[in-house]
């Protein structure tokens, strides 16, 4: 099992392009997240999906947008990306967000630049 | 204002010694407690879950501990290798919410 998987590695983008981050799951997990982290800060969720057809905001949701494609899948879109977007993104999974032992399993993250 | 604290930020030691991190919550109403592993350039891994009947649980030479009357968690790591060398980082749920607070983590090095 690949776990979880995130594409691509490595981004640089200019202030106001978009782009898209992929991440997959292949534990068919019912919830996924999008976390980003940044120097001397804990992660912070921006957005997940408790369920397949689901997503809602986490604490910092400003500035993007997800999909929940189907089971394995969850997008994170950044519309016109900001300077203040450089950081490093991780998608996690888990069997049931609500399930009071539930354990997320991380991707190996997306480091992003934007200038 | 639910916050979840680590100390120290930054811990160096000997290959073989232990060592304790500790952390401090406040987060309410509390769910769980985890610890997470973080190696550099990798995405955290999964230590130990504890619940709020939990005081400690172990994870081969990590063992975790729980005061939930003081709101306080260690991680205390035994004989430590060279592989041990991380970022440790605490999480908090909250029972209200399901939303978990990272720690900013506690950054091991192990010297040989």
């Amino acid at each position: 099992n690949a776990g979880v998987t995130q594409t691509p590695k490595f981004q640089v983008l200019k202030t106001g392009q978009s782009m898209t981050l992929q991440c997959a799951q292949d534990m068919n997990h019912n919830s996924m997240y999008w976390y980003r982290q940044d120097p001397g800060m804990g992660l912070r969720l921006i957005y997940y999906s408790a369920s397949e057809g689901t997503t809602d905001k986490g604490e910092v949701p400003n500035g993007y947008n997800v999909s929940r494609l189907n089971k394995r899948e969850f997008s994170l879109r950044l519309e016109s990306a900001a300077p203040s977007q450089t950081s490093v993104y991780f998608c996690a999974s888990s069997e049931a967000l609500r399930e009071i032992t539930d354990t997320q399993y991380f991707g190996p993250g997306t480091r992003l630049t934007v200038l | 204002k639910n916050q979840v604290e680590q100390s120290p930020q930054s811990l160096i030691i000997l290959e073989g010694k232990n060592c304790t991190l500790q952390c401090n919550y406040t987060v309410s109403p509390f769910s769980n407690l985890r610890w997470y592993k973080q190696d550099t350039g990798r995405g955290p891994v999964s230590l130990t879950i504890m619940t709020f009947s939990e005081n400690t649980k172990s994870n081969g030479r990590y063992t975790a501990t729980l005061d939930a009357d003081t709101k306080q968690s260690s991680l205390h790591i035994t004989a430590s290798q060279l592989s041990d060398s991380a970022s440790y980082i605490c999480v908090v749920s909250n029972s209200g919410t399901y939303k978990y607070i990272f720690g900013t983590g506690t950054r091991l090095k192990v010297l040989a």
